[in-house]
């Protein structure tokens, strides 16, 4: 298996809602990413997990919480979400820092 | 502060043609990716270059790296309108929260291969 899997697909949620974005590998990988991604730009890095602990957090705002249960793993929990916050957001994993990160296909994310 | 610079950043080419995509980075790094994402999708790994003069093939696609100019370069050979997509180079910058690294994206090269 190669694959990074993310679900769901698509989510609109409103201001004052709680959501998950789930991202899912079974390549072994030891490190997995958050980023997000708005239309006609490039990814920009949120969050790092190496071995299950958050080793890099790029300053993003607490109403973005990210967890790695275990290292196959990692969510993404939503809380008071701002309509600028609609973007696309990206999972990827890597054997570790420093190697080839593989994408996962991304949730759509619409704050209404 | 690691500076990613593509150029171009939209290309408009006819199916049949030669283009080259210029990616060049700031400072020091050994590790130079690029990846293609077509719309609405997520990225697709095309070459991972690890060192000074690599030059990989996929295709009608050549990645190259010169680590001492700072500079890959992404050459399309007879394009065809399959490559129309963008194109992200990515540079891994040294991190030293965690003595690891994070990958630092280019803005992208939005390419359109037309008959």
């Amino acid at each position: 298996d190669t694959e990074v899997t993310q679900t769901p697909k698509h989510l609109v949620m409103g201001m004052t809602n709680k959501k998950s974005l789930k991202c899912e590998q079974h390549m072994g990988h030891r490190a997995m990413y958050w980023y997000k991604q708005k239309a006609k730009k490039p990814p920009e890095l949120m969050f790092v997990y190496s071995y299950e602990k958050l080793s890099i957090n790029e300053s993003v705002p607490s109403r973005f919480s990210p967890e790695c249960p275990n290292s196959s793993l990692l969510n993404l929990h939503l809380h008071a979400l701002q309509p600028e916050d609609s973007a696309l957001y990206l999972c990827a994993s890597s054997r570790g820092r420093g190697y080839e990160q593989y994408f996962g296909p991304g949730t759509r994310l619409t704050v209404t | 502060e690691l500076k990613v610079e593509q150029n171009p950043l939209f290309l408009s080419m006819q199916e049949g043609k030669n283009y080259t995509i210029y990616c060049n980075y700031s400072t020091t790094s050994d590790r130079l990716y690029w990846y293609r994402q077509d719309p609405g999708k997520s990225l697709e790994s095309l070459f991972v270059l690890l060192s000074n003069g690599a030059v990989k093939q996929e295709g009608r696609l050549m990645a190259s790296l010169d680590t001492k100019a700072r500079l890959s370069t992404l050459h399309i050979t007879a394009a065809v309108h399959d490559l129309s997509a963008t194109y992200f180079c990515a540079v891994d910058k040294p991190d030293p929260r965690n003595s690891g690294y994070a990958l630092n994206f280019g803005k992208g090269t939005s390419l359109l291969v037309t008959p």
